[in-house]
Protein backbone atom coordinates (compact mmCIF):
# COMPACT_ATOMS: atom_id res chain seq x y z
CA UNK A 1 0.00 0.00 0.00
CA UNK A 2 0.81 3.56 -0.48
CA UNK A 3 2.37 5.64 2.76
CA UNK A 4 3.75 8.22 3.27
CA UNK A 5 5.63 8.67 7.63
CA UNK A 6 7.00 11.09 9.25
CA UNK A 7 8.39 9.43 12.24
CA UNK A 8 8.90 12.40 14.58
CA UNK A 9 5.40 13.98 15.88
CA UNK A 10 7.02 16.93 17.65
CA UNK A 11 10.42 18.39 17.39
CA UNK A 12 12.14 21.20 19.68
CA UNK A 13 15.42 22.52 18.77
CA UNK A 14 17.23 26.03 19.69
CA UNK A 15 17.37 29.06 17.30
CA UNK A 16 20.62 29.34 15.31
CA UNK A 17 20.84 25.14 15.36
CA UNK A 18 20.50 22.87 12.50
CA UNK A 19 17.31 21.17 11.54
CA UNK A 20 16.45 17.85 10.09
CA UNK A 21 12.68 16.83 9.46
CA UNK A 22 12.26 12.78 8.18
CA UNK A 23 10.18 11.90 5.36
CA UNK A 24 9.61 8.77 4.07
CA UNK A 25 7.43 6.89 1.78
CA UNK A 26 6.42 4.21 0.03
CA UNK A 27 5.60 3.15 -3.82
CA UNK A 28 5.66 1.13 -6.56
CA UNK A 29 7.85 3.57 -8.46
CA UNK A 30 9.35 7.27 -7.47
CA UNK A 31 6.45 9.66 -6.80
CA UNK A 32 6.96 13.86 -6.67
CA UNK A 33 7.84 14.58 -3.53
CA UNK A 34 6.84 17.88 -1.66
CA UNK A 35 7.67 19.75 1.80
CA UNK A 36 4.34 22.11 2.67
CA UNK A 37 4.45 24.33 5.83
CA UNK A 38 1.57 24.95 7.89
CA UNK A 39 1.46 28.22 10.31
CA UNK A 40 -0.96 27.95 13.27
CA UNK A 41 -4.28 28.86 12.12
CA UNK A 42 -3.48 29.11 8.21
CA UNK A 43 -3.14 27.42 5.12
CA UNK A 44 -0.53 24.84 3.50
CA UNK A 45 2.63 26.92 2.01
CA UNK A 46 4.97 24.80 -0.47
CA UNK A 47 8.68 25.02 0.70
CA UNK A 48 9.80 23.02 -2.33
CA UNK A 49 9.28 19.80 -4.58
CA UNK A 50 11.29 17.05 -6.13
CA UNK A 51 10.34 15.19 -9.53
CA UNK A 52 13.68 14.18 -10.89
CA UNK A 53 17.29 15.08 -11.45
CA UNK A 54 19.70 16.64 -8.91
CA UNK A 55 18.95 14.97 -5.54
CA UNK A 56 19.60 18.06 -3.29
CA UNK A 57 16.57 20.24 -4.30
CA UNK A 58 16.76 24.10 -2.80
CA UNK A 59 13.10 25.86 -1.47
CA UNK A 60 12.17 29.31 -0.14
CA UNK A 61 12.92 30.50 3.33
CA UNK A 62 16.82 28.63 3.16
CA UNK A 63 15.23 24.92 3.26
CA UNK A 64 16.80 22.31 1.12
CA UNK A 65 15.69 18.35 1.41
CA UNK A 66 17.98 15.80 -0.19
CA UNK A 67 15.77 12.49 -1.96
CA UNK A 68 17.63 9.02 -1.62
CA UNK A 69 15.95 6.82 -3.47
CA UNK A 70 17.78 3.62 -1.82
CA UNK A 71 16.41 5.06 1.37
CA UNK A 72 12.72 5.58 -0.14
CA UNK A 73 13.21 9.10 1.63
CA UNK A 74 12.82 12.71 1.20
CA UNK A 75 14.41 14.64 4.84
CA UNK A 76 13.80 18.58 5.07
CA UNK A 77 16.93 20.36 5.97
CA UNK A 78 17.73 24.20 7.42
CA UNK A 79 21.43 25.17 8.77
CA UNK A 80 20.02 27.40 11.24
CA UNK A 81 16.64 27.67 12.22
CA UNK A 82 14.73 31.19 12.79
CA UNK A 83 12.40 31.09 15.85
CA UNK A 84 9.67 32.09 12.41
CA UNK A 85 10.18 28.71 11.65
CA UNK A 86 7.56 27.12 14.24
CA UNK A 87 5.04 25.51 12.56
CA UNK A 88 3.66 22.42 11.49
CA UNK A 89 5.62 20.57 8.47
CA UNK A 90 3.84 18.37 6.12
CA UNK A 91 6.00 15.83 3.83
CA UNK A 92 3.34 14.92 0.63
CA UNK A 93 3.43 12.43 -2.46
CA UNK A 94 2.05 12.71 -5.73
CA UNK A 95 1.77 9.55 -7.70
CA UNK A 96 3.13 9.83 -11.04
CA UNK A 97 1.26 7.38 -13.02
CA UNK A 98 -2.14 8.37 -14.50
CA UNK A 99 -4.59 6.71 -11.56
CA UNK A 100 -5.36 8.36 -8.32
CA UNK A 101 -4.13 11.83 -9.02
CA UNK A 102 -3.91 13.68 -5.42
CA UNK A 103 -1.42 13.98 -2.88
CA UNK A 104 -0.99 12.04 0.18
CA UNK A 105 0.29 13.62 2.99
CA UNK A 106 2.29 12.24 5.97
CA UNK A 107 1.31 12.47 9.47
CA UNK A 108 3.17 15.87 10.03
CA UNK A 109 6.20 17.17 12.34
CA UNK A 110 5.12 19.86 14.68
CA UNK A 111 8.30 22.28 14.99
CA UNK A 112 8.85 24.22 18.33
CA UNK A 113 12.09 26.65 18.39
CA UNK A 114 13.45 27.81 21.89
CA UNK A 115 15.27 31.35 22.10
CA UNK B 1 -2.66 37.38 -7.84
CA UNK B 2 -1.54 34.32 -6.26
CA UNK B 3 -3.91 33.83 -3.45
CA UNK B 4 -6.71 31.86 -2.69
CA UNK B 5 -9.59 33.19 -0.35
CA UNK B 6 -12.28 31.27 1.71
CA UNK B 7 -14.91 32.85 2.92
CA UNK B 8 -16.18 32.67 6.19
CA UNK B 9 -13.26 32.81 8.31
CA UNK B 10 -14.84 31.34 11.30
CA UNK B 11 -18.80 29.41 10.97
CA UNK B 12 -20.80 27.84 13.61
CA UNK B 13 -23.87 26.20 13.27
CA UNK B 14 -26.07 24.11 14.19
CA UNK B 15 -26.82 20.59 13.34
CA UNK B 16 -30.54 21.93 11.41
CA UNK B 17 -28.53 24.47 9.50
CA UNK B 18 -28.04 25.04 5.99
CA UNK B 19 -24.35 26.88 4.93
CA UNK B 20 -21.76 27.33 2.27
CA UNK B 21 -18.30 27.92 2.20
CA UNK B 22 -16.55 29.48 -0.32
CA UNK B 23 -13.64 29.63 -2.27
CA UNK B 24 -11.81 31.53 -5.15
CA UNK B 25 -8.75 32.00 -7.21
CA UNK B 26 -8.14 34.43 -9.59
CA UNK B 27 -4.51 32.74 -10.99
CA UNK B 28 -6.36 30.65 -13.55
CA UNK B 29 -6.00 27.36 -12.06
CA UNK B 30 -8.46 24.45 -13.53
CA UNK B 31 -8.21 22.22 -10.77
CA UNK B 32 -9.77 23.13 -7.21
CA UNK B 33 -9.74 21.08 -4.09
CA UNK B 34 -11.12 20.78 -0.92
CA UNK B 35 -9.96 19.32 2.15
CA UNK B 36 -11.01 18.73 5.87
CA UNK B 37 -7.96 18.87 8.16
CA UNK B 38 -8.67 17.42 12.28
CA UNK B 39 -6.70 19.12 15.17
CA UNK B 40 -2.94 18.28 14.59
CA UNK B 41 -3.87 16.03 12.01
CA UNK B 42 -2.81 16.26 8.05
CA UNK B 43 -5.39 17.66 5.39
CA UNK B 44 -7.90 14.87 4.03
CA UNK B 45 -8.77 15.02 0.18
CA UNK B 46 -12.37 15.49 0.26
CA UNK B 47 -12.81 16.33 -3.47
CA UNK B 48 -11.16 17.39 -6.76
CA UNK B 49 -12.68 19.56 -9.21
CA UNK B 50 -10.79 19.58 -12.64
CA UNK B 51 -11.70 21.47 -15.80
CA UNK B 52 -15.45 22.61 -13.77
CA UNK B 53 -15.78 18.68 -13.04
CA UNK B 54 -15.92 16.62 -9.87
CA UNK B 55 -13.12 14.11 -10.55
CA UNK B 56 -12.62 12.47 -7.19
CA UNK B 57 -15.06 12.10 -4.43
CA UNK B 58 -13.44 10.23 -1.42
CA UNK B 59 -16.62 8.83 0.00
CA UNK B 60 -17.45 11.83 1.87
CA UNK B 61 -20.82 11.72 3.23
CA UNK B 62 -23.94 13.34 1.12
CA UNK B 63 -24.15 15.91 3.83
CA UNK B 64 -21.24 17.85 2.25
CA UNK B 65 -22.31 19.10 -1.00
CA UNK B 66 -19.51 20.56 -3.75
CA UNK B 67 -20.34 22.91 -6.45
CA UNK B 68 -18.43 24.54 -8.73
CA UNK B 69 -20.07 27.36 -11.06
CA UNK B 70 -17.22 28.15 -12.79
CA UNK B 71 -13.31 28.28 -13.03
CA UNK B 72 -12.33 30.73 -10.31
CA UNK B 73 -15.04 29.41 -7.52
CA UNK B 74 -15.66 26.47 -5.80
CA UNK B 75 -18.05 26.10 -2.74
CA UNK B 76 -18.79 23.41 -0.35
CA UNK B 77 -22.55 23.22 0.82
CA UNK B 78 -23.17 21.93 4.13
CA UNK B 79 -26.59 20.51 5.47
CA UNK B 80 -27.48 18.35 8.54
CA UNK B 81 -23.97 18.41 9.82
CA UNK B 82 -22.65 16.78 12.89
CA UNK B 83 -20.81 17.69 15.86
CA UNK B 84 -18.05 15.55 14.30
CA UNK B 85 -17.59 17.52 11.03
CA UNK B 86 -16.29 20.33 13.20
CA UNK B 87 -12.72 20.92 11.59
CA UNK B 88 -10.77 23.69 9.65
CA UNK B 89 -12.14 23.00 5.59
CA UNK B 90 -8.99 23.92 3.28
CA UNK B 91 -9.43 25.15 -0.25
CA UNK B 92 -6.45 24.48 -3.19
CA UNK B 93 -5.83 25.30 -6.31
CA UNK B 94 -3.47 23.90 -9.10
CA UNK B 95 -3.33 24.85 -12.80
CA UNK B 96 -4.44 21.05 -13.71
CA UNK B 97 -5.12 18.13 -11.37
CA UNK B 98 -1.84 16.54 -12.31
CA UNK B 99 0.23 15.50 -9.28
CA UNK B 100 3.21 16.86 -10.04
CA UNK B 101 1.43 20.79 -9.56
CA UNK B 102 2.24 22.76 -6.64
CA UNK B 103 -1.35 23.14 -4.63
CA UNK B 104 -1.67 26.83 -3.50
CA UNK B 105 -3.81 26.69 -0.61
CA UNK B 106 -6.41 29.12 1.42
CA UNK B 107 -6.23 30.18 5.30
CA UNK B 108 -9.38 27.73 5.73
CA UNK B 109 -12.48 28.13 7.07
CA UNK B 110 -12.40 26.90 10.99
CA UNK B 111 -16.28 24.97 10.94
CA UNK B 112 -17.74 24.27 14.56
CA UNK B 113 -20.55 22.33 14.77
CA UNK B 114 -23.41 22.63 17.77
Amino acid sequence: AQSVTQPDIHITVSEGASLELRCNYSYGATPYLFWYVQSPGQGLQLLLKYFSGDTLVQGIKGFEAEFKRSQSSFNLRKPSVHWSDAAEYFCAVGPRDTGRRALTFGSGTRLQVQP
Amino acid sequence: DTEVTQTPKHLVMGMTNKKSLKCEQHMGHRAMYWYKQKAKKPPELMFVYSYEKLSINESVPSRFSPECPNSSLLNLHLHALQPEDSALYLCASSPSASSYNEQFFGPGTRLTVL
